[in-house]
Formats: structure tokens, sequence, C-alpha cells
């Protein structure tokens, strides 16, 4: 079973639109969660870290929810510029595991 | 400042051959992380170092696979005698010691014919 688990889309949404994407992890012992974006052909950047009281930054709000072993990352008023792959990632004795990432098309 | 920086960005070998990837970590990062992606995957852990010290060698897929970062900076990954399944993007990471914020190189494509 792998680590993190994510649905790979795509998702295909108009300019405007919210849009949201789960994953799950299997270690319950996991330490820290984030969401990382991938441009096309681009490495991996940090989104934003997940806290267990949810956080939000700007567009973007994360939430936690330990006991379900599930993340979540919701895009409000989706840009073109958002178009991407939005990689799940949770670190757990200082390895950080990724899920397959999920790919977001925002349409004009 | 400068970033991660990986060479060769590009690596065609042939099966059989060694090959050698470097990567340079941002400065003052002390640790650094190897990862390998294929194609529409996420980045796969392989290993990672804290200073000089490879502190977790279990993503290592087999013993053909292996990493140095001998002086505590720049850091090889080293596959002997490739194997076509060897092809994909590696990547390698670095961040502050138990930082959360890993910041990636721009990746090694290698190619083995």
């Amino acid at each position: 079973r792998k680590e993190v688990e994510q649905d790979p889309g795509p998702f295909n949404v108009p300019e405007g639109a919210t849009v949201a994407f789960n994953c799950t992890y299997s270690n319950s012992a996991s330490q820290s969660f984030f969401w990382y974006r991938q441009d096309c052909r681009k490495e991996p950047k940090l989104l934003m870290s997940v806290y267990s009281s949810g956080n939000e930054d700007g567009r973007f709000t994360a939430q936690l929810n330990r006991a379900s072993q599930y993340i979540s990352l919701l895009i409000r008023d989706s840009k073109l510029s958002d178009s991407a792959t939005y990689l799940c990632v949770v670190k757990g004795f200082n390895k950080f595991y990724f899920g397959s990432g999920t790919k977001l098309n925002v349409k004009p | 400042g400068a970033g991660v920086s990986q060479s060769p960005r590009y690596k065609v070998t042939k099966r059989g051959q060694d090959v050698a990837l470097r990567c340079d970590p941002i400065s003052g990062h002390v640790s650094l992380y190897w990862y390998r992606q294929a194609l529409g995957q996420g980045p796969e852990f392989l290993t990672y170092f804290n200073y000089e010290a490879q502190q977790d060698k279990s993503g290592l897929p087999n013993d053909r696979f292996s990493a140095e970062r001998p002086e505590g900076s720049i850091s090889t990954l080293t596959i002997q005698r490739t194997e076509q399944r060897d092809s994909a993007m590696y990547r390698c990471a670095s961040s502050l010691l138990g930082g959360h914020e890993q910041y990636f190189g721009p990746g090694t494509r290698l190619t083995v014919t």
C-alpha cells in the first residue's frame, strides 16, 4: 500500500471555480503534512504546510484530519495560473513521502 | 541566492555503463535528499544525508545504487551497470536541519538505452 494516496485527476474547472483535492496517508505516526505544487517539467515547490487546526493562505485552505488520516486542499476563485499538479506530502522520521499528485487544469 | 543545482541536466547512457549524478545544495542546508520521479508520479525517496552522514538509504532500489556526501555539501548519486528500468528523473532536494521546506533542484533526466 502506498504511504500517500491521491486522486490523479485531472480536474478540469473554469476560472473562478472552487476545487478541492483530497489525500489519505497510511502511517498514523506521521508528523508533518504539506502540499507542494509542481508545474509541467519543473521541480516541486512548497505551496503550504498543513496544520491540525486548518490553515489558510489567500485563496488556499488546507485541512488535516488525523483521526481519518486525511488531508485536503481547497482552492477558491481558481486562476489560469493555478493549473499544475498538486502533490500531497507527509513527513515521518525525517523522510518525506509524496503522493502521485492531482492534476488541475483551469480553463478560461 | 543560488538554489539547488544538479548536473548533468540530461544524461543518455548505454546499458551496463556507470553514471554519476551530482547535486550542489543551497549553502548552509544541512539535509540533502535524493528522489527518483517517474512520469506522472510523485518523487520517490531514495536516500538522505544530514551533513556528511547518510541517515537512511532504505529507498535505494538495489546495491547498484549508492550515494555519498563526503564533505557535507555536494552529493553524488552513482548508478552502476545501468539498466533500462533506471531511466527516470533524478531529483535532489536540500533543507535546513529538521526543516519542513525542501528546495528541489531542476533534476537530471537519465535515459538508459
